[in-house]
């Protein structure tokens, strides 16, 4: 029930198009979705979030799709560029009794844009 | 905004020895840090939740006599890896929350970026 399942494990673009990546999980007391980029030797860094509450949300050429009656999500890529090559986390934060929250993250795509 | 810092980046070390990372937020104050485990082409596992001045929660599987946590204010945690063994070689990477913004508890985690642990 705590997991995040995050497909495709890897994917590669062509420069210019649009690179999706999906993600689902079971458990309804998640609240709060974040998206990480990661590159190599780096640590993640936050990308975009999303409420349950907001079906999309859109930042620049990253927009999240959120369907809650699937309880899947989804993270678009428009204009694919190479330099968005990198891993991408998607994640589920619940906060917990007691107090504080945590993030249980997606298995991560390798995403590669090609020129 | 929201920048954490990790020291050193890399270390090498022998086995037997402990090693010590540092975790730092730059321009907040993180009431919270975490502390995560990624091995090669892999998601990150959370090791520990620490809460400053209060002792971290370990994640089940995690040996908290080997993976020594402080967070003795609300921008400084460290983790020290005491006894280092070949298979603790790994990146471990720190990530830190806010606490109260505008009257709402922050959900945030801001990520370091990573130390580079290699045990010979």
């Amino acid at each position: 029930q705590q997991q995040v399942k995050q497909s495709p494990q890897s994917l590669i673009v062509q420069k210019g198009g649009i690179s999706i990546i999906n993600c689902a999980y079971e458990n309804t007391a998640f609240d709060y979705f974040p998206w990480y980029q990661q590159f190599p030797g780096k640590g993640p860094a936050l990308l975009i979030a999303i409420r349950p509450d907001v079906s999309e949300k859109k930042e620049g050429r990253f927009t999240i799709s959120f369907n809650k009656s699937a309880k899947q999500f989804s993270l678009h890529i428009m204009d694919s560029q190479p330099g968005d090559s990198a891993t991408y986390f998607c994640a589920a934060s619940m906060w917990l009794t007691g107090g504080g929250n945590k993030l249980t993250f997606g298995t991560g795509t390798q995403l590669k844009v090609e020129l | 905004g929201a920048v954490v810092s990790q020291h050193p980046s890399r270390v090498i070390c022998k086995s037997g020895t402990s090693v010590k990372i540092e975790c730092r937020s730059l321009d907040f104050q993180a009431t919270t840090m975490f502390w995560y485990r990624q091995f090669p082409k892999q998601s990150l596992m959370l090791m520990a939740t620490s809460n400053e001045g209060s002792k971290a929660t370990y994640e089940q599987g995690v040996e908290k006599d080997k993976f020594l946590i402080n967070h003795a204010s609300l921008t400084l945690s460290t983790l020290t890896v005491t006894s280092a063994h070949p298979e603790d070689s790994s990146f471990y990477i720190c990530s830190a929350r806010a606490g109260l913004a505008g009257g709402q508890l922050q959900e945030t985690q801001y990520f370091g970026p990573g130390t580079r642990l290699l045990v010979l």
